[in-house]
């Protein structure tokens, strides 16, 4: 398998333009989660789904930020509109449930990393 | 409320010994992960533990007690690839929905 895939791999746009950031999580994996990391927070949970269903939103900072999971091979993060201190890499993690008590795993893609002017 | 805690950051010299240690406040734990995460790199899994005790893998071995709540990870003969930030996680189950709860990373300088 490929691993997580995430694209793009690095973003720069300007202050109030419409970010769209795109994962593809390891085929059979049932859990996918967004993550953001900066210096600053380290690295935050924003939204993850389970069996492409949102299950906890509560990290997502606020209204601007959205994703979606239309399909169990796809996620999407949007960020509308985009400000400065949405400048941070994000990660897509995906893994699959074992059940417990289990070896947790949780495979994280490669990241993009954002910058807003 | 739930809480991680675990040192900023570790200097030690290569070839050393170094334990990186976790303490953690939640609720609903299942078991206690840690990850590895060089600059500019992704997260990468390292161990888990569910049960008291130490699990090894290599020269990295883990170490958890359900009854402290407390974990560390120890890394032996450590090499210079070794530098990175290690960060502990509780897997925990929150309203029949499984979590993963990150503490803030530990960063590792290797001095030769």
């Amino acid at each position: 398998d490929a691993g997580v895939i995430q694209s793009p791999r690095h973003e720069v746009t300007e202050m109030g333009q419409e970010v769209t950031l795109r994962c593809k999580p390891i085929s059979g994996h049932d859990y996918l989660f967004w993550y953001r990391q900066t210096m600053m927070r380290g690295l935050e949970l924003l939204i993850y789904f389970n069996n492409n269903v949102p299950i906890d939103d509560s990290g997502m900072p606020e209204d601007r930020f959205s994703a979606k999971m239309p399909n169990a091979s796809f996620s999407t993060l949007k960020i509308q509109p985009s400000e400065p201190r949405d400048s941070a890499v994000y990660f897509c993690a995906s893994t699959l449930d074992r059940g417990t008590p289990s070896t947790d795993t949780q495979y994280f893609g490669p990241g993009t990393r954002l910058t807003v002017l | 409320g739930q809480s991680l805690e675990q040192p900023s950051e570790v200097t030690a010299v290569e070839g050393a010994i170094v334990q990186i240690n976790c303490t953690y406040q939640t609720s609903g734990f299942y078991g206690l992960s840690w990850y590895q995460q060089h600059d500019g790199g992704a997260p990468t899994f390292l161990s888990y533990n569910a049960l008291d005790g130490l699990e090894e893998t290599g020269r990295f071995s883990s170490f958890l007690s359900r009854s402290d709540s407390y974990g560390y990870l120890l890394l032996q003969e450590l090499q210079m690839k070794d530098s990175a930030s290690y960060f502990c996680a509780v897997r925990e189950w929150k309203d029949s929905n499984y979590q993963l709860i990150w503490g803030a990373g530990t960063k590792l300088i290797i001095k030769p």
